[in-house]
């Protein structure tokens, strides 16, 4: 009965590889997010999907591409991953009921370590 | 811009003792939402309590309570009588709601609690 998943939980990689991590919700929710957590616990918002749009597009490398396949899954592909890449990734929905905004349901993350 | 500050990083008590946790935010926005989370050693972002910018009673939920303060630009959060598991990191977050669906949150720094028994 998870709610929100996310696959790998651990990922380790070297410099210059391509990864990707999967992310699905089964709350019928349909906005998605991902977002990074640094090494100092700081947590950002990356990017957004409302039914497979694109709504939130902050200002992160465009090496980082996400994908909808569908309202319940959001992934991440990362190319040519840096150092500084490394970070804990989450995957996060929501809903909105009558124009009001619901809190956000995180999976557990994706740890992911650059070599 | 919107901004969330949490000043203290990190707070110890002996169990059994209370723990505020203090939230301020800035935002431009007439409407919004605050919420708490809670992530724990093992990781994961555990939601607490959403508040929206016209409700400014305060809340409480076991050993749990908010104080939301508009005029203060304050959302704080008290644990009463605190216990082991209570040791993690709270985050406070701002949302910015987007006018098609979904919101941008915008977290604070976070503060860690560690309850020594």
């Amino acid at each position: 009965d998870t709610a929100v998943s996310q696959t790998p939980k651990y990922l380790v990689t070297q410099m210059g590889n391509d990864k990707s991590i999967k992310c699905e919700q089964n709350l019928g929710h349909d906005t998605m997010y991902w977002y990074k957590q640094d090494s100092k616990k700081f947590l950002k918002i990356m990017f957004s999907y409302n039914n497979k749009e694109l709504i939130i597009n902050e200002t992160v490398p465009n090496r980082f591409s996400p994908k909808s396949p569908d309202k319940a899954h959001l992934n991440l592909h990362i190319n040519s991953l840096e150092l500084g890449d490394s970070a804990v990734y989450f995957c996060a929905s929501s809903r909105r009921l009558a124009g009001v905004e619901h809190e956000q349901f995180f999976g557990p993350g994706t740890r992911l370590t650059v070599l | 811009a919107q901004k969330v500050t949490q000043a203290q990083t990190e707070i110890s008590v002996v169990e059994k003792e209370d723990v505020t946790l203090d939230c301020v935010y800035e935002t431009r926005d007439t409407t919004y939402y605050l919420f708490w989370y809670k992530q724990p050693p093992s990781g994961e972002l555990v939601f607490l309590i959403r508040r929206n910018s016209f409700d400014e009673q305060n809340e409480i939920s076991g050993r749990y309570s908010w104080n939301f303060q508009k005029s203060t630009s304050s959302f704080n959060f008290t644990i009463t009588a605190s216990q082991v598991v209570d040791s993690a990191v709270y985050f406070c977050a701002l949302s910015d709601p987007i006018k098609a669906a979904g919101n941008k949150l915008t977290f604070g720094g976070g503060t860690r609690v560690l309850v020594k028994p």
